[in-house]
């Protein structure tokens, strides 16, 4: 059974700063996601990740996937208030499997 | 083109009466999958459903049921609901297991 951590669970971070959001998973995955949830929204798709090596960036935003150590991070630069959010990170096997989310709180 | 709608946008019901969520894919999509989210919890997989078949099931209570018509919108059928099945329910449309995308969701509260 596909199981996903993240890490860390709550981020507060200052504006200007950088950051990264990991995501392990247990088995293998054919292609992670990335989402973003604003509160009380649904899930805006951020990213697809479908091979090793894999890397894509958008805006302050930049994702990287690791099939080998099952492992992608989500990685943020000079963060702005505006990214303040609850990211998800989703690896699939036929379905999504969901981690626990890591809620982003930037501070001016 | 419009997106992955979902109805009723919010719900509120009283322990052991039955819900149905209603979620209508976008245009070309043939699968429909649906999730569960919790208060302060990542979604959970409750079905999928792919040409009008069931294609997934994740591991909840045979109180929880759906089903996908001729023209792929989908319904999601709750029985007996209990407090704990308050959460948002999402309904995420694909091509097949690929690039889902996910309507605004129903927000259930049981009373």
């Amino acid at each position: 059974e596909l199981k996903v951590e993240q890490n860390p669970l709550f981020l507060s971070m200052q504006e200007g700063k950088n950051y990264t959001i990991y995501c392990n998973y247990s088995t293998t995955s054919d292609r992670l996601y990335w989402y973003r949830q604003d509160p009380g929204k649904s899930l805006e798709s951020l990213f697809v990740l479908l091979s090793n090596g894999a890397v894509k960036q958008e805006g302050r935003l930049m994702a990287s996937l690791d099939t080998k150590a099952r492992l992608s991070t989500l990685h943020i630069t000079a963060a702005v208030h505006d990214l303040s959010a609850t990211y998800f990170c989703a690896p699939s096997s036929e379905k999504l499997v969901f981690g626990k989310g890591t809620k982003l709180t930037v501070n001016p | 083109d419009a997106g992955v709608t979902q109805s009723p946008t919010h719900l509120i019901k009283t322990r052991g009466q039955q819900v149905t969520l209603r979620c209508s894919p976008i245009s070309g999509h043939k699968s429909v999958s649906w999730y569960q989210q919790v208060l302060g919890q990542g979604p959970q997989f409750i079905f999928q459903y792919y040409e009008k078949e069931e294609r997934g099931r994740g591991n909840f209570p045979d109180r929880f049921s759906a089903r996908q018509f001729p023209n792929y919108s989908s319904e999601l059928n709750v029985n007996a609901l209990l407090l704990g099945d308050s959460a948002l329910y999402l309904c995420a449309s694909s091509l097949w297991g690929t690039g889902y995308t996910f309507g605004s969701g129903t927000r259930l509260t049981v009373v």
